[in-house]
């Protein structure tokens, strides 16, 4: 099947700076990607949709100013964390999907990043 | 808003034994209904999935599950459960009209006895 990497699988960095997690589908392209934020014993929770070449769409209560996704190839989509506060320490997970309009369409998620922030 | 509750946050059975994980979700369409598996250091795994058709879904690694619209409940099953089948399960819905998007449930975790 289709692979997702995520890099980097974990990361610790100080309050106040800045964290970028990268998001590749190996071999295949991807049209669209998602990232999402699982705290612990909870489920995921959609952060933002990307489309490749094409802003992010943010969910309700996310803040774009913070989360900056850019999905600028068939197969990179980036995450920055702005600005990071302990708050953000979370693990987050991005999927990729080749059809953007198709929600029959399988996901594939990477393996994670856990971010902490001191 | 749709929603998506997996009741039993914790699950133990032992090796050989048969396993029912359940989900319920609430939402007035007819749903789009996925399980996945995450074991640690791995992406979240596609079990099945349930579209249309005949209510009972066969998936990888032996797992079935079946669509109960009267219930609005798609419970995942596997006969004889294997130690590496231990791992956290999570149920998940989408709807045309809900912008393609993913909702999951919090998750099950499955450990295994030997």
């Amino acid at each position: 099947g289709a692979v997702v990497s995520q890099h980097p699988s974990r990361v610790i960095c100080k309050s106040g700076t800045s964290v970028k997690i990268e998001c590749r589908s190996l071999d295949f392209q991807a049209t669209t990607m998602f990232w999402y934020r699982q705290f612990p014993k909870q489920s995921l929770m959609l952060m933002a949709t990307s489309n490749e070449g094409s802003k992010a769409t943010y969910e309700q209560g996310v803040e774009k100013d913070k989360f900056l996704i850019n999905h600028a190839s068939l197969t990179l989509s980036t995450l920055t964390v702005t600005s990071a506060h302990p708050e953000d320490s979370s693990f987050y997970i991005c999927s990729a999907r080749l059809n953007p309009d198709r929600v029959r369409e399988t996901q594939y998620f990477g393996p994670g990043t856990r971010l902490l922030v001191l | 808003a749709q929603s998506v509750t997996q009741p039993d946050i914790h699950i133990t059975v032992s090796e050989g034994a048969s396993l029912e994980l359940r989900c319920n979700y609430s939402y007035g369409a007819t749903p789009y209904l996925f399980w996945y598996v995450q074991s640690p250091g791995q992406g979240l795994q596609l079990l099945l999935k349930y579209f249309s058709g005949d209510t009972l879904v066969q998936g990888i690694k032996g797992f079935e599950a079946e669509f109960k619209r009267s219930q609005s409940s798609f419970n995942l099953r596997k006969p004889s459960v294997h130690w590496s089948d231990a791992a956290e399960y999570f149920c998940a819905v989408a709807f045309t009209g809900g912008g393609n998007k993913l909702t999951f449930g919090t998750g099950t975790q499955l450990k295994v006895e030997l």
